[in-house]
């Protein structure tokens, strides 16, 4: 397996536009996360999804921020409309029932 | 809910020497206790799980963790630091449903 794939690995954007961020978890898994890592805030869980089904949004900064399944095999992250404080490392992982978090490389967001 | 406290944001090691990264954790539940390892610009690998099993849980890289319910930690240890360990280190916490809390995280730093 390919492991977590995200993509893209960086974005660059103005203020104000909409971004979306990829991933696809790894075959199998029914646990999808989506963390985001900034030097202020360490790592964050933004929300998670069990069997393509929101479980857990509560770590969503706000509005401007949602995150949808639409089948097993991927994930979209937007956010819209962008600010420069969202800039961060947004990491995808999956897991499975061994209680095991893989982690993608992380898309790397910069607005300017 | 659960929680883990890392202590040390830097730990700087001479090569060869002991490494010990220190975790505490607070859980209302049996917890899954992880070490995570990231490198720079990369995503996290786990390096080692406790899911009650052996107290002593023995990873990749040489290196190990021991799960102390008395002291509620849950430290990692290496014998022998290589430069080649000088990453951020992040200890994490799940009660159920593989939803991981991380600690803030801990830059380790091996000198010659």
């Amino acid at each position: 397996d390919a492991g977590v794939i995200q993509s893209p690995r960086h974005e660059v954007t103005e203020m104000g536009q909409e971004v979306t961020l990829r991933c696809k978890p790894i075959s199998g898994h029914d646990y999808l996360f989506w963390y985001r890592q900034t030097m202020m805030r360490g790592l964050e869980l933004l929300i998670y999804f069990n069997n393509n089904v929101p479980i857990d949004d509560s770590g969503m900064p706000e509005d401007r921020f949602s995150a949808k399944m639409p089948n097993a095999s991927f994930s979209t992250l937007k956010i819209q409309p962008s600010e420069p404080r969202d800039s961060a490392v947004y990491f995808c992982a999956s897991s499975g029932r061994t209680v095991k978090a893989f982690f993608g490389q992380g898309t790397r967001l910069t607005v300017v | 809910a659960q929680s883990v406290t890392q202590l040390g944001s830097h730990v700087s090691v001479s090569e060869g020497a002991l490494v010990l990264l220190r975790c505490n954790y607070s859980s209302s539940v049996p917890p899954y206790l992880f070490w995570y390892v990231q490198y720079p610009n990369q995503g996290l690998q786990l390096l080692l799980k406790y899911t009650s099993a052996a107290t002593l849980v023995k990873g990749i890289n040489g290196f190990e963790a021991e799960f102390k319910k008395s002291e509620t930690s849950f430290h990692l240890t290496k014998p022998s630091a290589h430069m080649s360990d000088a990453a951020e280190y992040f200890c994490a916490v799940t009660g159920t449903a593989s939803k991981l809390t991380f600690g803030t995280g801990t830059r380790l730093q091996v000198t010659l």
